[in-house]
């Protein structure tokens, strides 16, 4: 079975700082891993996706990830941090080669606060 | 495109009660998915509905029921509500159920409250 751990459930930064925010995937094939990010009462939007093509995968609003097989890892980061940035950003995995749907298994998240 | 659509946004039950949620997915998607995600917590996968019959389904009890309609639109039913089942409930929507890293769009969610 596929997992994802998210180390560190609360990261704070200073605007204009590099944002990283830690994602660790378990998963016996290899995996489709994605971030996204939820803003206060609202649903999920996506910032990127890994689907096994170029290892380092650039998503909306400056973010980008990068996966590494050797670390398991799919970590998350923006070069400087802005004010609107301050959400929860969620680490989600499909384990691929399933031809059976898109079961997506999330981390439990990781709240970003940016402060001035 | 108005995107996933999801109805009520926000309900209140009493326990032992029965709740229908509704989603309406993205045009031209005929996939649905439902999560559950608890206060300061990851979405849980409930299960996915394609061709109107339920192709996935997570750890979740049989109180947790849907239904995919022709139109592709989708329906949650929770019986016997418990004070755990209070949450915000997403739907997801995305196309072709085969094609596994095909992006999965949101809806706002509906958050439940049992009391």
């Amino acid at each position: 079975a596929q997992s994802v751990t998210q180390l560190g459930s609360h990261v704070s930064v200073s605007e204009g700082a590099l944002v990283l925010l830690r994602c660790n995937y378990s998963s016996s094939v290899p995996p489709y891993l994605f971030w996204y990010v939820q803003y206060p009462n609202q649903g999920l939007q996506l910032l990127l996706k890994y689907t096994s093509a170029a290892t380092l995968v650039k998503g909306i609003n400056g973010f980008e990830a990068e996966f590494k097989k050797s670390e398991t890892s799919f970590h998350l980061t923006k070069p400087s941090a802005h004010m609107s940035d301050a959400a929860e950003y969620f680490c989600a995995v499909i384990a691929g080669g399933t031809g059976g749907g898109n079961k997506l298994t999330f981390g439990t998240g990781t709240q970003l606060k940016v402060e001035l | 495109d108005a995107g996933v659509t999801q109805s009520p946004t926000h309900l209140i039950k009493t326990r032992g009660q029965q709740v229908t949620l509704r989603c309406s997915p993205k045009s031209g998607h005929d996939t649905v998915s439902w999560y559950q995600q608890a206060l300061g917590q990851g979405p849980q996968f409930i299960f996915q509905y394609y061709e109107e019959e339920e192709r996935q389904r997570g750890n979740f009890p049989d109180r947790f029921s849907g239904h995919q309609f022709p139109n592709y639109s989708s329906e949650l039913n929770v019986n016997a509500l418990l004070l755990g089942d209070s949450a915000l409930y997403l739907c997801a929507s995305s196309f072709l159920v085969r094609a596994t890293n095909t992006e999965a769009f949101f809806g706002q969610g509906t958050r439940l409250t049992v009391v």
